[in-house]
């Protein structure tokens, strides 16, 4: 029972880098969705998905690219990685976009470390 | 704005004694709030959550929440915490009408001591 998977673990980039962070879910998800953690800020927001073929920006999305071309994942690009972009990453699926009944199922997270 | 306010940073308590977390959300014609857990280096799991019906909602672990509506809040207790609940605990609010964008506090780190 797999859940929510999240690679890698962790990442070191150089500045101007890019690379793609992973989020696998096997729960059959409608929605996904990534969030960034920063001490003394909570979660917020880069992007979400309400399906296959549907992506929308959420809170903070500049900088970042997603798709959704299967159910299953929901990649998120670092275009050209930026110091303050140095963060936990955590992606997040739940059943159904539409229902306030469909708690969000988190993954481990991505602790990425622009220098 | 819509926002969640978690005034407590850090909450430090001994170990077998009550704990309050408190939350308090921005006010609006209709709430859904939640109660999330992260331990050390893994992902956020749902505590308990508030839907509608009894004020008094109880979640995993011994943990509980009122949700009290004149004051737009939502605190998290617990009557006599265990060094296993050291963590962070973060309150959301998903507002009516919106998909599922959650609102999350900062978060505040419950410190249990021996």
């Amino acid at each position: 029972n797999a859940g929510v998977t999240q690679t890698p673990k962790f990442q070191v980039l150089k500045t101007g880098q890019s690379m793609t962070l992973q989020c696998a879910q096997d729960m059959n998800h409608e929605y996904m969705s990534w969030y960034r953690q920063d001490p003394g800020m909570g979660l917020r927001l880069i992007h979400y998905s309400v399906g296959a073929g549907i992506t929308d920006q959420g809170e903070v999305p500049n900088g970042y690219n997603v798709s959704r071309s299967t159910t299953e994942d929901f990649p998120l690009r670092l275009l050209s990685a930026a110091p303050s972009q140095t963060s936990v990453y955590f992606c997040a699926s739940s059943y159904s976009w539409s229902s306030y009944n469909s708690p969000l199922h988190f993954g481990n997270g991505t602790r990425l470390t622009v220098t | 704005a819509q926002s969640v306010t978690q005034l407590d940073s850090q909450v430090p308590v001994f170990e077998e004694a009550p704990v309050e977390l408190r939350c308090n959300y921005s006010s609006s014609v209709s709430v859904y709030l939640f109660w999330y857990v992260q331990y050390p280096n893994q992902g956020l799991q749902l505590l308990l959550k508030y839907l509608s019906g009894s004020t008094l909602v109880k979640g995993i672990n011994g943990f509980e929440a009122e949700f009290n509506k004149s004051q737009t809040s939502f605190h998290l207790r617990k009557p006599s915490v265990h060094i296993s609940d050291t963590a962070e605990y973060f309150c959301a609010v998903l507002y009516g009408g919106a998909t599922n964008k959650l609102i999350f506090g900062t978060g505040t780190l419950l410190a249990v001591q021996p």
